[in-house]
């Protein structure tokens, strides 16, 4: 029945590292999301994307950017990962212009040291 | 531009009583409005969802929500809490005609006391 799946639960990296993070859907859903949670500052929106190989810029996009080359997978890459990028991130899909809700992921807490 | 807010950003009450947790929203029509519920070290879950109709809906693990146009509200309600109920939930609002995209509160932490 698991329709979102973000490839770690538990992350540790070093700085300056390249990171992914992988999330993929099994709904054949349109929409792609990729947040981060941090204590006190809910969920802020770091990019979306409506379709394969196109993707739009959230809240927060500085130190990150995305790939998606096929629609059932959406990456989130940090370029050079750092200290202030420790977070929880969530991964969710939807339906394109079906104001349905969102489907979310486990979640990877990523801890940069 | 559409806005959530959930004034109560933490909230303790004891197993067994009732339970309410308020959201606002700030849009011109009739919203899609949305209660999620994010237990800890986990994504986020729907419980319940409203878009037209009967403005009292209900959700799962025993939640209900009011829509209430005049007041801007869709407050989540639960008459007897359980201690798994501790959890932190999110209001959502999402707009017709958009490309689905929804707005987030910043969420509020229920802790129950035995």
């Amino acid at each position: 029945d698991v329709k979102v799946t973000q490839s770690s639960r538990y992350l540790v990296k070093r700085t300056g590292e390249k990171v992914f993070l992988e999330c993929v859907q099994d709904m054949d859903h349109e929409n792609m999301f990729w947040y981060r949670q941090d204590p006190g500052l809910g969920l802020r929106l770091i990019y979306f994307s409506y379709d394969v190989k196109m993707k739009e810029k959230g809240d927060i996009p500085e130190g990150y950017s995305v790939s998606r080359e096929k629609k059932e997978r959406f990456s989130l890459i940090l370029e050079s990962a750092s200290t202030n990028q420790t977070s929880m991130y969530l991964c969710a899909s939807s339906l394109l212009r079906r104001v349905d809700g969102y489907t979310f992921g486990s979640g990877t807490r990523l801890t940069v040291v | 531009a559409q806005s959530v807010t959930q004034p109560d950003i933490h909230i303790t009450v004891s197993e067994g009583a009732s339970l309410e947790l308020r959201c606002n929203y700030s849009y011109g029509a009739t919203p899609y409005l949305f209660w999620y519920v994010q237990s800890p070290g986990q994504g986020l879950q729907l419980l319940l969802k409203y878009f037209s109709g009967d403005t009292l809906v209900q959700g799962i693990k025993g939640f209900e929500a009011e829509f209430k146009r005049s007041q801007s509200s869709f407050n989540l309600r639960k008459p007897s809490v359980h201690w798994s109920d501790a959890a932190e939930y999110f209001c959502a609002v999402g707009v017709s005609g958009s490309q689905g995209n929804l707005i987030f509160g910043k969420g509020t932490k229920l802790s129950v006391k035995p």
